[in-house]
């Protein structure tokens, strides 16, 4: 069991707009910054988002994340079928669960 | 271009001892802490511990302190991540990052009898 918890899957249609959730604690999301990552299968993880809502040069301006207390989301606009693949949240955590802490991750089909 | 190369894969059996290594090149090596990260088959991601190559401090998740040993040797901008008897359920693959980026390729690493 995660200590982040994510929804196992969502979906969307080519060019819909597509939120994957990420709920924590005052010890992880509440006080620290949140990190979002990608994976395709049989590849390494790729950072998406860092410190709650950045973008790495290369990633594209339809990703983008928030942070709302202890919870967080990541975005996709105008959705493609690239885009389907494993999205995890990650976050530092203050408790004796981190310092690191990985949400559970949320596959994504484009249908 | 910033990298992290790992090792390659490794077939073990209980018991066995193991370490994988991590190589980075393109930044300096020291400036930037390195985690571990494991992914069991067909599972999420798990962080293991890292440490800071500049004076081997390092910090262990829960679920992994004292079951393996992350080292450095930053002559040669390489960490390791180490096991003294393997299990089957140690059975994964192994992902080292760069403070979240970027990340090593991994390694596969099968522990069975």
């Amino acid at each position: 069991q995660s200590v982040l918890t994510q929804p196992p899957s969502a979906s969307g249609t080519p060019g819909q707009r597509v939120t994957i959730s990420c709920s924590g604690s005052s010890s992880n999301i509440g006080s620290n910054y949140v990190y979002w990552y990608q994976q395709f299968p049989g590849t390494a993880p790729k950072l998406l988002i860092y410190r709650n809502n950045q973008r790495p040069s290369g990633v594209p301006d339809r990703f983008s994340g928030s942070k709302s207390g202890t919870s967080a989301s990541l975005a996709i606009s105008g959705l493609r079928s690239e885009d389907e693949a494993d999205y995890y949240c990650a976050a530092w955590d203050d408790s004796l669960s981190g310092p690191e802490v990985f949400g559970g991750g949320t596959k994504l089909t484009v249908l | 271009e910033v990298q992290l190369v790992q090792s390659g894969a490794e077939v073990k059996k209980p018991g066995e001892s193991l370490r994988i290594s991590c190589k980075g090149s393109g930044y300096s090596f020291t400036s930037y802490w390195i985690s571990w990260v494991r992914q069991m088959p067909g599972k999420g991601l798990e962080w293991m511990g890292r440490i800071d190559p500049s004076d081997s401090y390092t910090k262990y998740s829960p679920s992994f302190q004292g079951h393996v040993t992350i080292s450095v040797d930053k002559s040669i901008s390489t960490a390791y991540l180490q096991w003294s008897s393997l299990k089957a359920s140690d059975t994964a693959m192994y992902y080292c990052a760069r403070s979240g980026d970027p990340w090593g390729q991994g390694t596969l690493v099968t522990v069975s009898s």
